[in-house]
């Protein structure tokens, strides 16, 4: 069975820092990796995908990275901002299935201080 | 922008109710899903559907039951209501092809079963 797991669970940096969260999963049968972001009492936002057949993803300030033989993804954040304070969660989609669903890590909580 | 609404932000019920729970998706996705959220335990599957009256059940689906009559909406339904189903829930949709399967989130339900 897929296990996903995040490290570290928690993390506060200063603003202004660039950071690394760090994602493991077991089984590198994947069809792709997501990052979320999660505030406080909210639902899941979609950060970055990426394919299986893919190495790295960029959005603005966030650039993630999937190394499946490894069975490892890291979320990079540049020049962190409060803004960026809230959970961070990866999930896997496994490449056999017809629905995609997704096996979720417990997440980073982050926060950036002022 | 894709949209995943659900029914209610918070929900109290008391125990042995019947509870429904409403998930509605705007972007014509053939899969829907339901999780739950709890402290320490992370995001778990109840129940997932990939078209129209098919259900699948997830990794947690004792206590619940889902229906898919339309393929925007995906219900979840505790037949009667327990303590222990006192959670956020989620429910989440994805639809077919490379962009098609990132996966949205509604905002959340928190049920409180009393």
């Amino acid at each position: 069975k897929q296990e996903v797991t995040q490290i570290p669970a928690a993390l506060s940096v200063p603003e202004g820092e660039n950071l690394v969260l760090n994602c493991s999963f077991t089984d590198s049968a994947i069809y792709n990796l997501q990052w979320f972001r999660q505030d406080p009492g909210k639902g899941l936002t979609s950060l970055l995908l990426i394919q299986s057949s893919q190495r790295e993803q960029t959005s603005g300030r966030l650039n993630a990275s999937l190394d499946k033989s490894s069975g490892r993804s890291t979320l990079y954040i540049a020049a962190s901002q409060p803004g960026d304070s809230a959970t961070y969660l990866c999930a896997v989609t496994p490449s056999s299935g017809s629905a995609r669903q997704l096996t979720f890590g417990s997440g980073t909580q982050l926060t950036v201080l002022p | 922008d894709v949209k995943v609404t659900q029914s209610s932000r918070y929900l109290v019920k008391r125990t042995g109710e019947k509870v429904f729970l409403e998930c509605v998706q705007d972007m014509d996705h053939e899969n829907m899903f339901w999780y739950r959220q709890d402290p320490g335990l992370g995001l778990r599957l109840i129940y997932f559907s990939y078209d129209v009256k098919m259900k699948e059940k997830g990794d947690i689906p004792e206590g619940y039951s889902v229906s898919r009559e339309k393929k925007e909406r995906f219900s979840l339904i505790l037949e009667s209501a327990s303590t222990n189903q006192t959670s956020m829930y989620l429910c989440a949709s994805t639809g077919q092809g490379t962009r098609g399967d990132e996966q949205y989130f509604g905002p959340g339900t928190r049920l409180t079963v009393t």
